[in-house]
């Protein structure tokens, strides 16, 4: 089972880009990683999804490196609304772990 | 519209009374599973569900029961509800169940406290 580990909580301001990264060392070989986004009080919602490089969709991109040991979701510009727990879950095992508390400001 | 629905949305019982949340999805997914999530802890899952008449134990599933006769359904039941159940409960389902890499979609989420 691949454990994840990301930061508790990141800082950052309106319009810059937000780099997350999650830590999988022992990420099987057909596991995928998956990014989810939530808001107080509400479900969590997908973002993104990949298995290796880089993939890219209208919300952020995923970066993932060649030993794929770990991953990196970029939001580029961010806005207020952006502030939400983010949760990087690797595998089949779906754990959600407790994410990363993003507060974007003024 | 796609959606899963759990109802109600807030609840509040008191220790020892049997209840149940509802979760229903009209997307035709196969897997289906429940989390609850408490301060610090982020989400932990309760049950989860392959297909119809398929259902196994998440990590936290003490006090907990769960049935899928229907594909669209997978209630969640509490027999005698202690307030350690306090907690903020989210059903999801996936078109495939895993190994497949198919994104979970989630609930509205259903706030349960019992004193």
């Amino acid at each position: 089972l691949a454990k994840t580990t990301q930061p508790i909580s990141m800082d950052s301001y309106e319009g810059q880009e937000v780099n997350i990264t999650c830590s999988h060392n022992n990420i099987a070989t057909n596991d995928y990683i998956t990014w989810y986004q939530q808001f107080p009080s509400q479900g969590p919602r997908f973002i993104i999804q990949g298995y290796k490089t880089k993939v890219t969709n209208e919300v952020a991109s995923l970066f993932i490196p060649a030993d794929r040991k770990s991953s990196t979701l970029s939001l580029p510009r961010v806005s207020l609304s952006d502030t939400a727990v983010y949760y990087c879950l690797v595998g089949r095992k779906l754990v959600f772990g407790t994410g990363t508390r993003l507060l974007v400001s003024p | 519209e796609a959606q899963v629905t759990q109802n109600p949305r807030y609840l509040i019982t008191v220790t020892g009374k049997k209840l149940t949340v509802t979760c229903s999805q009209n997307m035709n997914h196969e897997y289906m599973s429940w989390y609850r999530q408490d301060p610090g802890l982020g989400l932990r899952q309760i049950y989860y569900s392959m297909n119809v008449e398929v259902t196994d134990k998440g990590d936290v599933p003490e006090g907990y029961k769960v049935s899928r006769k229907e594909k669209r359904n997978f209630p969640l039941i509490l027999e005698s509800p202690s307030p350690n159940q306090t907690s903020l409960y989210f059903c999801a389902s996936s078109p495939r169940a895993p190994p497949y890499n198919s994104p979970l979609h989630f609930g509205n989420g259903t706030r349960l406290t019992v004193t």
